[in-house]
């Protein structure tokens, strides 16, 4: 059982904003930068958004944002390219550990 | 722009030792303060955080992994690498390499197979 929480999938239409949500506790969401990572087709993971930050090269559609311990990813405009896996994690203080999410399967319809 | 690449052996035999390199390019390990991650996915499951180390050897693991795990750092070869004892089929897994505290660098990933 991971220590975040997030959505098994997720769909949406194109053009369609869609959020996907990761929950966790005090102990790291609440506390630490969240990260959010896209895996295409089994691929390596590609960081889309950390903290508040969008890496060089992520189309300004994607943006986070994060209240008390839950944090969010929103894609605005949503692309047939944007399907993927998306994996949020951060830093656990109470294990001393990065912690992943369970993944959200999100299907552009 | 850096890139990381994982090398090791694509298949240990059960109880043996997992052995994994990953090799940084476009940039030295030693500069900046960045940590050095393993991260593991098994075949249709998700990603598991195994361990980092700082270039100055400070290393974390995952509690359910520490007992078997080391990660140590060469900078003279620009290089981390991660020892997994006593492996079962359950380690089974592509194994990644990633430079944090962001995880914005990955390698591509290398398949091992634990199997007699």
């Amino acid at each position: 059982q991971s220590a975040l929480t997030q959505e098994a999938s997720v769909s949406g239409t194109v053009g369609q904003k869609v959020t996907l949500s990761c929950t966790g506790n005090s102990n790291n969401i609440g506390s630490y930068a969240v990260g959010w990572y896209q895996q295409i087709s089994h691929g390596a993971p590609k960081t889309v958004m950390f903290g508040n930050s969008l890496p060089s090269g992520i189309p300004d559609r994607f943006s986070g944002s994060k209240s008390g311990t839950t944090a969010s990813l929103t894609i605005s405009g949503l692309q047939p390219e944007d399907e993927a896996d998306y994996y949020c994690s951060t830093w656990d203080y109470s294990l001393s550990a990065r912690v992943f999410g369970g993944g959200t399967k999100l299907t552009v319809l | 722009q850096v890139q990381l690449q994982e090398s090791g052996p694509g298949l240990v035999k059960p109880s043996q030792t997992l052995s994994l390199t990953c090799t940084v390019s476009g940039g030295s390990i030693s500069s900046g303060s960045y940590y050095w991650s393993w991260i593991r996915q098994p075949a249709g499951k998700g990603l598991e955080w195994i361990g980092r180390i700082y270039t100055s050897g400070s290393t974390n693991y995952n509690p359910s992994l520490k007992s078997r795990v080391t990660i140590s750092v060469d900078t003279s070869k620009n290089q981390f690498s991660l020892k997994l004892s006593s492996v079962t089929a359950a380690d089974t897994a592509v194994y990644y390499c990633a430079r944090g505290p962001d995880l914005g660098y990955w390698g591509q990933g290398t398949l091992v197979t634990v199997s007699s």
